[in-house]
């Protein structure tokens, strides 16, 4: 079946570690990819995409994600976690039609 | 200069009762959408709209209804509501379908619906 999944439910990391947050899809063709954070009683805000060119993209707040075509895979990542990154990340994919898929999400913990 | 507003934040109501939400994007967007979230965050499409098309998502009791007084506004009508209708919905634009950044969508910052 077609789907965007994100693995992790709950990551905790501790301050100014590194961080990486999993996403993979399964659709025929490459879709549109886009990675959206939302923070506690707030909507959600576009981080990063990617349509095509260039596989790592940057984003804002020092996020960046790598598009693998052969892992089907678009994973986030951030060298340095600052206290404020606290949030749920969502992956999610525009196939062919047209239509926003979204992951489960991701719920990050930032320890001090 | 909030890109996509939607008003109210929050919306606690009984149910059977009829409510509506509103959503106004001033980023000159083609497309609007609406969104549930669920109490586990999952996040699913209930209608994309512009001013040639509405495409509802199957799932989508028809006690929801989209209204578009123009192409920057795209408010959700709902009928008898019902205690699993509780959620959060969100309202999101895009540019008109054909175009580079066609599919990137903005988001409302979301309208808290509790239904008792």
């Amino acid at each position: 079946a077609q789907s965007v999944t994100q693995p992790d439910i709950h990551i905790t990391v501790s301050e100014g570690a590194s961080l990486e947050l999993r996403c993979n899809y399964s659709y025929g063709a490459t879709p549109y990819l886009f990675w959206y954070v939302q923070s506690p009683g707030q909507g959600l805000q576009l981080l990063l995409k990617y349509f095509s060119g260039d596989t790592l993209v940057q984003g804002i707040k020092g996020f960046e994600a790598e598009f693998k075509r052969s892992q089907s895979s678009f994973n986030l990542r951030k060298p340095s976690v600052h206290w404020s990154d606290a949030a749920e990340y969502f992956c999610a994919v525009v196939p062919g039609n047209n239509d926003m898929r979204f992951g489960a999400g991701t719920r990050l913990t930032v320890k001090p | 200069d909030t890109a996509v507003s939607q008003t109210p934040k929050y919306l606690v109501t009984q149910m059977g009762n009829d409510k509506s939400i509103k959503c106004e994007q001033n980023l000159g967007h083609d497309t609007m959408y609406w969104y549930k979230q669920d109490s586990k965050k999952f996040l699913k499409i209930m209608f994309s709209y512009n001013n040639k098309e509405l495409i509802i998502n199957e799932t989508v009791p028809n006690r929801f209804s989209p209204k578009s007084p123009d192409k920057a506004h795209l408010n959700l009508h709902i009928n008898s509501l019902e205690l699993g209708d509780s959620a959060v919905y969100f309202c999101a634009s895009s540019q008109e379908r054909g175009g580079v950044d066609q599919e990137t969508q903005y988001f409302g910052p979301g309208t808290r619906l509790l239904v008792l």
